[in-house]
C-alpha cells in the first residue's frame, strides 16, 4: 500500500537548466507536503513544504507546486547546480503527525 | 545550532542479540519521531512522541521494537532478539508540533549478521 509515489527513480539534467522532481498521492487526508534532500550517509534534509490549502509554495531556487485534484506535487528546482546532485523524497503528512515517504528520485546534475 | 544527534552511528550485531540506540532532538522541538530506511526506500514512519507520550506507533513494530522518551527529551529504541531482517538506517528526527519532521539525525546503521 504505497501510498505516496515517486515513480522516477533518477533523473539526470545540465547544470543550468531546471529540475522537475514528481511525487504521486492516493490518500486524500493528507494535509502537509515536504521535500527532503539526502546525500549518501547523512540524514535527510529539510528543503521545502506546503499546506494541502495552498498550490505553490517558492523558496529561492526551489518552488513546490501541488495539484490536489491530480494528486500530484512537484519540485521545481531552477538554475540546477552541481551540488543539487541528491536523493530527494517527497512526504506527506497524516494526521498532523506522521510522514509518509516516496521512494526517493535521485538527481544528478552534470556540469 | 545543535541538530538532531544519533548515537551510535553504526552498530553490528549478531542475530538474537539486543540493540539500543539514542537520538538527542533539538531542544525546544516537543515532537520526536523514528524512522527507518533500507536500501533503494524511503524512511518508513516506526513511531513518534509528543513530548513523553508515544502517540502512534506502526503497525511494522513488532513486539521485539520499544521505544521510550522518558523525561520528553532524548529517546532511546530498543530492539530485542535481533533478526537479519532488522538490519537498516534507523533515523530519528525531531519538530516543533505541527510542522512535519524538520530535522532529521545522521541515522544509525544497523547490521545484523
Amino acid at each position: 500500500d504505497q501510498q505516496v509515489k515517486q515513480n522516477s527513480p533518477s533523473l539526470s539534467v545540465q547544470e543550468g537548466r531546471i529540475s522537475i522532481l514528481n511525487c504521486d498521492y492516493t490518500n486524500s487526508m493528507f494535509d502537509y507536503f515536504l521535500w527532503y534532500k539526502k546525500y549518501p550517509a547523512e540524514g535527510p534534509t529539510f528543503l521545502i513544504s506546503i499546506s494541502s490549502i495552498k498550490d505553490k509554495n517558492e523558496d529561492g531556487r526551489f518552488t513546490v507546486f501541488l495539484n490536489k485534484s491530480a494528486k500530484h506535487l512537484s519540485l521545481h528546482i531552477v538554475p540546477s547546480q552541481p551540488g543539487d546532485s541528491a536523493v530527494y523524497f517527497c512526504a506527506a503528512r497524516l494526521n498532523g503527525g506522521k510522514l509518509i515517504f516516496g521512494q526517493g528520485t535521485e538527481l544528478s546534475v552534470k556540469p | 545550532d545543535t541538530g538532531v544527534s544519533q548515537n551510535p552511528r553504526h552498530k553490528i550485531t549478531k542475530r538474537g542479540q539486543n540493540v539500543t540506540f539514542r537520538c538527542d532532538p533539538i531542544s525546544e522541538h516537543n515532537r520526536l519521531y523514528w524512522y527507518r530506511q533500507t536500501l533503494g526506500q524511503g524512511p518508513e514512519f516506526l513511531t513518534y512522541f509528543q513530548n513523553e507520550a508515544q502517540l502512534e506507533k506502526s503497525r511494522l513494530l513488532s513486539d521485539r521494537f520499544s521505544a521510550e522518551r522518558p523525561k520528553g527529551s532524548f529517546s532511546t529504541l530498543e530492539i530485542q532478539r535481533t533478526e537479519q531482517g532488522d538490519s537498516a538506517m534507523y533515523l530519528c528526527a525531531s519538530s516543533p508540533m505541527g510542522q512535519g519532521a524538520r530535522g532529521f539525525g545522521p541515522g544509525t546503521r544497523l547490521t545484523v549478521t
